[in-house]
């Protein structure tokens, strides 16, 4: 166990929907990431947060976005959903910049 | 159409064996290095890592090569265990030092124990 938790763990929706997913991160880590993991892309990182402040944009659609809230949980919002968007979504969180990023479990999304 | 899945890259070896898992990676500006297991259904869990002012690093059973000159990386397990059958992936990290710590990770390499 990480110490980082995510819900839902499963979450079936169709297209067009807007889904929000919710991270917690490990006790006294202030930065929290948002990865994808699909069949045919692999582990794509989308978005850093530090302390409540955006720090880095990966591959990110613009359909998606994502927020740190003051206490350090953070929610990663899809909208208009499609097809593709079926995947893994896996938050990780690390002390600080430039250390070790421990992983969450993952929610599965399946889009149909 | 149907998605393709990647295709992973397989190692397969006997219990007891020593492993060699191998990466190559992209940004000679990276400057933090991860590796990272994955059983099926979970999330990616931390082995080891190391920063680029090292070229070998050693943790429980496992150890870390860098060769900057050549954009590799490779992870060593010894005495491999069926438990160590999973995924690994290396990741480079690119903004050490500086204000992001965005990870770029390979595609991984599935490595399978033979009992």
């Amino acid at each position: 166990d990480s110490g980082v938790t995510q819900t839902p763990k499963h979450l079936i929706t169709a297209t067009g929907q807007r889904v929000t997913l919710r991270c917690s991160p490990r006790s006294g880590d202030l930065s929290v990431y948002w990865y994808q993991q699909s069949l045919d892309q692999g582990l794509q990182f989308l978005i850093q947060y530090y302390n409540g402040e955006e720090r880095a944009k990966g591959n990110i659609l613009e359909r998606f976005s994502a927020q740190q809230f003051p206490d350090l949980h953070s929610e990663l919002n899809l909208s208009s959903l499609e097809l593709g968007d079926s995947a893994l979504y896996f938050c990780a969180s690390s002390v600080g910049v430039g250390y070790e990023q421990y992983f969450g479990p993952g929610t599965r999304l399946t889009v149909t | 159409g149907e998605s393709v899945g990647l295709h992973l890259p397989t190692l397969s070896v006997q219990e007891g064996d020593n492993s060699i898992i191998n990466c190559a990676y992209s940004n000679s500006a990276s400057d933090y290095f991860i590796w990272y297991k994955q059983e099926s259904g979970k999330g990616p869990q931390f082995i080891i890592d190391i920063r680029s002012n090292m070229d070998k690093r050693q943790g429980q059973r496992v150890t870390v090569l860098l060769n900057k000159t050549v954009k590799h990386l490779s992870l060593q397990i010894a005495a491999t265990q069926p438990g160590d059958s999973a995924v690994y992936f290396c990741a480079e990290n690119l903004g050490y030092g500086g204000a992001t710590n965005k990870l770029i990770f390979g595609t991984g390499t599935l490595l399978a124990v033979q009992p």
